[in-house]
């Protein structure tokens, strides 16, 4: 069974810009999680998409957008980029309620 | 903001040894997950327990719970170079929704020594 796909794996982006980063659950997963993770506040929980809609979702301003597709499939996306976005973005599925969750390798954000 | 607390931060021993990394959390709980990170990856999921077990053993893993303590421990047993990593405890509330909604430590880094 494949695991949970991440894409791009790199991005450099500036000031700014705005960026668009994907994920790939688990087949049969429906619950979609993201994190932030940076060296000074470790791991965040950014929001959760089940079932195309957003079910949880953390402090982080309004430029943290996502959503979620009628496949399961997540997109994040971050508009007018500060250099304190950069980080590591993780997405996680999990199968169900009390089931662990499963994260992709991250997209390494990099804003100059 | 982190719900817990990792300790030690940093940990380091030789091959063969035990280590054990403790994590302390701060509101109740629907189950308790251990995590390790290599440098640059994502997290790789090792156990999760529920808040009504005690105890969960999986290959040279061990973990434990103390609810009323608010704390858990993670022992990896006779440790191998290939265990040098991050090690996260992660909490999720109670309910489908909070649950899906883990709250990290901050980590605990080990390095085990050829």
């Amino acid at each position: 069974k494949a695991g949970v796909t991440q894409t791009p794996r790199y991005l450099i982006k500036t000031r700014g810009q705005q960026v668009t980063l994907s994920c790939s659950p688990i087949s049969g997963h429906r619950s979609v999680s993201w994190y932030q993770q940076t060296p000074g506040q470790g791991l965040q929980f950014l929001f959760e998409y089940f079932s195309e809609t957003q079910r949880n979702k953390g402090n982080f301003p309004g430029r943290f957008s996502g959503r979620q597709f009628s496949n399961s499939r997540s997109e994040m996306n971050v508009s007018t980029l500060e250099l304190g976005d950069s980080a590591l973005y993780l997405c996680a599925s999990r199968r169900g309620a009390n089931q662990p969750q499963h994260f992709g390798d991250g997209t390494r954000l990099s804003i100059l | 903001s982190q719900q817990g607390e990792e300790d030690p931060q940093a940990l380091s021993i030789q091959e063969g040894e035990n280590a054990t990394m403790n994590c302390s959390y701060k509101t109740s709980i629907n189950n308790l997950q251990w995590y390790r990170q290599n440098s640059g990856r994502g997290l790789v999921h090792l156990i999760l327990i529920r808040s009504n077990e005690r105890e969960k053993h999986s290959g040279r893993l061990r973990v434990t719970l103390d609810t009323s303590k608010k704390s858990s421990s993670l022992l990896i047993t006779a440790s191998r170079a290939a265990d040098t990593a991050s090690y996260f405890c992660a909490t999720g509330g109670e309910g489908e929704t909070s649950g899906s909604r883990l709250t990290f430590g901050e980590g605990t880094q080990l390095t085990v020594n050829p």
